[in-house]
């Protein structure tokens, strides 16, 4: 099932660094996995997607690897910058109906320092 | 662009007050969410509607219902507030056989019981 917690995990980085964002899922039949970006004030903005016959797939700025084994998920963003401060939540496909519902991790803060 | 527009933006009810959210997007898409978000535990799904006059439970329905007349619109209905129902609300939508794909997520609904 989800971890549930109190606290927001945070990343702080500096500018120009690279940040990677962990996540680990509970369902081995999970098999479409999603990055989600929530700036302050806003609803949840798409970022990358990966299907689970993938290990790696690139976005711009953005990688996401996916290693079923230990059912982990991260997210790499190159060259962070502070537009990049933000919460990032993965989501995972869970379920064996016709219609399969996302189901989101509790998320994580990045912190941008200039 | 897809946009999905939810009817307010803050609210403040006394328990027990009836509390209608409203969300309408423009993309002609086929299903539509509901979530809550609270600090540490992510986006719950409340309810999920994949047609007109068609819903089905997400994992937290308990205080809560739905309505799907018209396409474009997905409201949620708290018939009977009470204070644990304190919390961000989010809407999303997206298109049939895209169960894989994105959601596009309105800016949320922030409710609090007093």
């Amino acid at each position: 099932g989800e971890s549930v917690g109190l606290h927001l995990p945070t990343l702080s980085v500096q500018e120009g660094d690279n940040s990677i964002i962990n996540c680990a899922y509970s369902n081995s039949a999970s098999d479409y996995f999603i990055w989600y970006k929530q700036e302050s004030g806003k609803g949840p903005q798409f970022i990358i997607d990966i299907r689970s016959n993938m290990d790696k797939r690139q976005g711009q700025r953005v990688t996401v690897l996916l290693n079923k084994t230990v059912k982990h998920l991260s997210l790499q963003i190159a060259a962070t910058q502070p537009g990049d401060s933000a919460v990032y939540f993965c989501a995972e496909t869970k379920g064996n109906t016709g219609f399969q519902k996302l189901v989101f991790g509790t998320g994580t803060r990045l912190l941008v320092s200039p | 662009d897809v946009k999905v527009t939810q009817s307010s933006r803050y609210l403040v009810k006394r328990t027990g007050e009836k509390v209608f959210l409203e969300c309408v997007q423009d993309m002609d898409h086929e299903n539509m969410f509901w979530y809550r978000q609270d600090p540490g535990l992510g986006l719950r799904l409340i309810y999920f509607s994949y047609d007109v006059k068609m819903k089905e439970k997400g994992d937290i329905p308990e205080g809560y219902s739905v309505s799907r007349e018209k396409k474009e619109r997905f409201s949620l209905i708290l018939e009977s507030t009470s204070t644990n129902q304190t919390s961000m609300y989010l809407c999303a939508s997206s298109r049939s056989g895209a169960m894989y794909g994105e959601l596009f997520f309105g800016e949320g609904s922030r409710l609090t019981v007093l």
